[in-house]
């Protein structure tokens, strides 16, 4: 059974600083790992997907890495902004499965 | 788009109540999940299905919950009786087959529930 686990589960950085989330997976059989965003009382938003056969995807200031064979992903924010205050919980699909094993999340402060 | 719509958005009840949550996915999509999200457990799988069919629903705590999906663009999760430990945050998200590659799962606003 798939089990991921993410560290730390708070963080609290002053503004401009770049950061690092990290992401870890027992079962490396995964089709994909996702990283979405929530925002208090909100739902969950996309942000990015690596697929297996990849190794990393940026979007903005953002860059998410996967390393199968180690089972860990990492999200790195590039000088952190106060909007970038949220929780950020990563995904794993496995291989022949429909369903998402999620993280429990960081809990991410940017202070002003 | 409308996005994923769930109703209510809160849901304050007494232990013993039954309670209904309601969700319309994405016109178009063909799987619905069903998730519940604590501080202490995180987020939870408790059903999903694909073209309107139940797949896996051993993600179901107890025999008190029950969810439905009679057509495309509509489906309820239902706890009776409800019970206190049932309190969280329960979202609808849905997708598409051809996402399976994207991997895009969107997500409902949730349902906050607290059972008194």
């Amino acid at each position: 059974k798939q089990e991921v686990t993410q560290i730390p589960a708070a963080l609290s950085v002053p503004e401009g600083e770049n950061l690092v989330l990290n992401c870890s997976f027992t079962d490396s059989a995964i089709y994909n790992l996702q990283w979405f965003r929530q925002d208090p009382g909100k739902g969950l938003t996309s942000l990015l997907l690596i697929q297996s056969s990849q190794r990393e995807q940026t979007s903005g200031r953002l860059n998410a890495s996967l390393d199968k064979s180690s089972g860990r992903s990492t999200l790195y924010i590039a000088a952190s902004q106060p909007g970038d205050s949220a929780t950020y919980l990563c995904a794993a699909l496995n291989s022949g499965y429909s369903t998402l094993t999620f993280g429990k999340g960081t809990m991410l402060l940017v202070s002003p | 788009d409308a996005g994923v719509i769930q109703s209510p958005r809160h849901e304050v009840t007494e232990m013993g109540q039954e309670v209904t949550l309601r969700c319309k996915p994405i016109s178009g999509h063909d799987y619905l999940f069903w998730y519940r999200q604590t501080m202490m457990r995180g987020l939870e799988l408790l059903i999903y299905f694909n073209n309107n069919v139940p797949i896996d629903d051993s993600g179901m705590p107890e025999d008190r919950f029950s969810a439905k999906m009679p057509n495309a663009s509509f489906s309820t999760l239902k706890i009776q009786p409800s019970e206190p430990r049932d309190s969280a945050v329960y979202f609808c998200a849905s997708r598409t087959s051809g996402s399976r590659v994207t991997g895009e799962l969107f997500f409902g606003e949730g349902s906050r529930l607290t059972v008194l």
